[in-house]
């Protein structure tokens, strides 16, 4: 069964470092998203693509975020400079045209 | 802004026993979506229903949705322990939109 993949699973960096984390939604969606999940918390969204270019953005997804999808197969979340407060889950999510959103497995960020 | 609140926060049950979680939101959806997670995993999609539909069933899950109301339930019936996990619903206001989650109804489910 096809399903979206998220590397690395987990990844320490250091503040005010960059740190890109990588997805590969599943082949035939059109839709990609990320949200994230501080511990303990709910999950939020963070932006949404379609068709090559961002179609919604929370207000969490500031000016040291951005997301690309290089090659028609993966998708990732770059955060410029990272922040203690940026320490959480990471999810990417992809959807087709039925609309229902695949999750990722997700990335565990730690900022120390 | 549209949120989802699922009620029980936390649920205890004994295996084989029913468990039924609620869901709230706030403004009108397109679809409302269920989750389960397991503790610091992904989140697994577990069934979506249709603003236009009133219950779906999967297997041993049944989810209703009232839209006057702005509720949905999730009922997972002769409960399991390997079903202890987070339940989440999320709403979209529309196709392709994003998702807002609930806080999530954590469900134990003892041997």
């Amino acid at each position: 069964e096809p399903e979206v993949t998220q590397t690395p699973s987990h990844q320490v960096t250091q503040m005010g470092q960059e740190v890109i984390l990588r997805c590969v939604p599943i082949s035939n969606h059109l839709y990609f998203y990320w949200y994230r999940q501080i511990l303990g918390q709910k999950v939020e969204f963070l932006v949404s693509f379609y068709n090559n270019e961002i179609s919604e953005k929370s207000e969490i997804f500031d000016d040291q975020f951005s997301v690309e999808r290089p090659d028609g197969s993966n998708f990732t979340l770059k955060i410029r400079s990272t922040k203690l407060e940026d320490s959480a889950m990471y999810f990417c999510a992809s959807s087709g045209r039925v609309y229902e959103q695949y999750f990722g497995p997700g990335t565990r960020l730690t900022v120390t | 802004s549209q949120q989802g609140e699922e009620d029980p926060q936390a649920l205890s049950i004994q295996e084989g026993e029913n468990a039924t979680m609620n869901c709230s939101y706030k403004t009108s959806i397109n679809n409302l979506q269920w989750y389960r997670q397991n503790s610091g995993r992904g989140l697994v999609h577990l069934i979506l229903i249709r603003s236009n539909e009133r219950e779906k069933h999967s297997g041993r899950l049944r989810v209703t949705l009232d839209t006057s109301k702005k509720s949905s339930s999730l009922l997972i019936t002769a409960s399991r322990a390997a079903d202890t996990a987070s339940y989440f619903c999320a709403t979209d206001a529309y196709a392709g939109n994003m998702l807002t989650f609930g806080g999530g109804t954590r469900l134990m489910v003892k041997p």
